[in-house]
């Protein structure tokens, strides 16, 4: 049962123009979405967070957004930049057995074209 | 700061071989450890996680084992290896504050052949 989803698997957009990352989750109970962004043999690097007392969060490019009801989260990257092509990772903080952990989607490959 | 090693980088190994992949972190005590895979085509999924020495759970069954042996050691282990083994294998940390999200490390592309 994927509780995070990311049903694009890829987005190719022009150099200047604006991204968007989309990311879906099942449990009312998440309560902190992260965003990371990874490169090829590498591991994820961490880009923004927002917690779900907020709706927004935003840092230079970057800007999340938290829409509860429809448990939809967004990333906006504006102007996107041929820099910014990676994979992009959801994920929403669980708490199990008292130990929390990240539940991450299955990824967005950004391509930004110049 | 809380840095994490992971090694080695690559990794091809024959099926019915062993594996131990080793992670370490430094700048921090007591951290909660994290070992995720990511498959070909797919996200990250989170393989074992571990709350302190000697304490490790497991998220999925599957061919391989994880240990705890010291405080800042984290060890995936397989005895004989798969084909389906194969894939990108990544250490994590979670931060100081479960908000903070993970430290990774560099990660293990491991081919299994």
């Amino acid at each position: 049962d994927q509780q995070v989803k990311q049903n694009s698997p890829s987005l190719s957009v022009q150099e200047g123009r604006i991204s968007i990352l989309n990311c879906d989750y099942t449990n009312s109970m998440f309560d902190y979405f992260l965003w990371y962004k990874k490169y090829p043999a590498e591991g994820p690097t961490f880009l923004i967070s927002i917690s779900s007392i907020k709706d927004k969060n935003e840092d230079g490019r970057f800007t999340v957004f938290l829409n509860k009801s429809a448990k939809h989260l967004s990333l906006h990257i504006v102007p996107s930049q041929p820099g910014d092509s990676a994979v992009y990772f959801c994920a929403a903080k669980g708490r199990t057995s008292g130990t929390y952990k990240y539940i991450f989607g299955t990824g967005t490959r950004l391509k930004v074209l110049a | 700061s809380q840095t994490i090693h992971q090694w080695p980088a690559t990794l091809v190994q024959p099926v019915g071989s062993p594996l131990s992949l080793e992670c370490t972190v430094e700048g921090t005590s007591n951290p909660n450890l994290y070992w995720y895979r990511q498959a070909a085509g797919r996200g990250l999924q989170l393989l074992f996680y571990s709350v302190g020495i000697g304490q490790i759970s497991s998220e999925v069954p599957q061919n391989l084992s994880a240990s705890r042996p010291q405080d800042r050691q984290f060890i995936l282990s397989s005895k004989k290896l798969l084909l389906s083994d194969s894939g990108f294998y990544l250490c994590a940390l979670l931060g100081a504050g479960a908000n903070y999200g993970y430290t990774f490390g560099s990660g293990t592309r491991l081919t299994v052949v």
